[in-house]
């Protein structure tokens, strides 16, 4: 079956504008994660949904980062008056119900002038 | 302190033998599991392994064995006759609690590269 898929896979920005980055998770998994990955660091936690509702998003760095994901399925990681700081792959991952493993998606690269 | 550590930035093994990269983890959990993923250059994070810490039995997974060592918290993964596409970045990860919904730590990753 289909993995995790994200879009764009590349997205340029200047800084102050807004961006929102896709992620269209395994069907069926009830669990949905976003990270962030800066470069030469493994992945940080931002925010993990279990269905529609954010179950912890203690990751997020500041309130311009905010997701959703309305119907439990698609999720949308919305980022408001980018900072060049954001520069990073942004990364997606969900899990099924029970399962111990994490399944990621390619991720989406934000680069941000 | 640090979640995860791993010390060696880069590894070289030559293509066939055996190579063991490190991790440490630091939780005062009782109930945890550890995970490593591969990243290629393509950047998608691929899972090889899982070891729970009640297991008795380190995990092993194909030509990848997770030798788990729980006094001295350590989780190091051990890759048999290594294989060019096996040369990557390699990150450990814990989750804390039984809940399979808890958030990775990750550590920084080691970088993999096998010889021909």
């Amino acid at each position: 079956g289909a993995g995790v898929s994200q879009t764009p896979s590349n997205k340029v920005t200047e800084k102050g504008k807004y961006v929102e980055l896709r992620c269209d998770p395994i069907s069926g998994h009830t669990a949905l994660y976003w990270y962030r990955q800066s470069l030469g660091q493994g992945p940080e936690f931002l925010i993990y949904f279990q269905g529609t509702g954010a179950a912890d998003d203690s990751g997020l760095p500041n309130d311009r980062f905010f997701a959703v994901r309305p119907e439990g399925s698609v999720s949308t990681l919305k980022i408001q008056r980018t900072e060049r700081g954001d520069s990073a792959v942004y990364l997606c991952a969900s899990s099924g119900q029970g399962a111990q493993e994490q399944y990621f998606g390619p991720g989406t690269r934000l680069t941000v002038t | 302190a640090q979640k995860i550590t791993q010390t060696q930035p880069g590894m070289f093994v030559q293509e066939k033998e055996a190579v063991t990269l490190d991790c440490t983890y630091d939780t005062s959990d009782q109930s945890y599991g550890l995970f490593w993923y591969k990243q290629p250059s393509s950047g998608e994070m691929i899972f090889l392994i899982y070891q729970g810490s009640y297991d008795e039995q380190n995990a092993t997974e194909g030509r990848y064995s997770l030798n788990f060592q729980k006094a001295r918290k350590s989780a190091n993964l051990v890759i048999s006759a290594s294989q060019l596409g096996d040369s990557a970045m390699y990150f450990c990860a814990m989750r804390e609690g039984l809940g399979t919904g808890n958030q990775f730590y990750f550590g920084t990753g080691t970088s993999l590269t096998v010889i021909p």
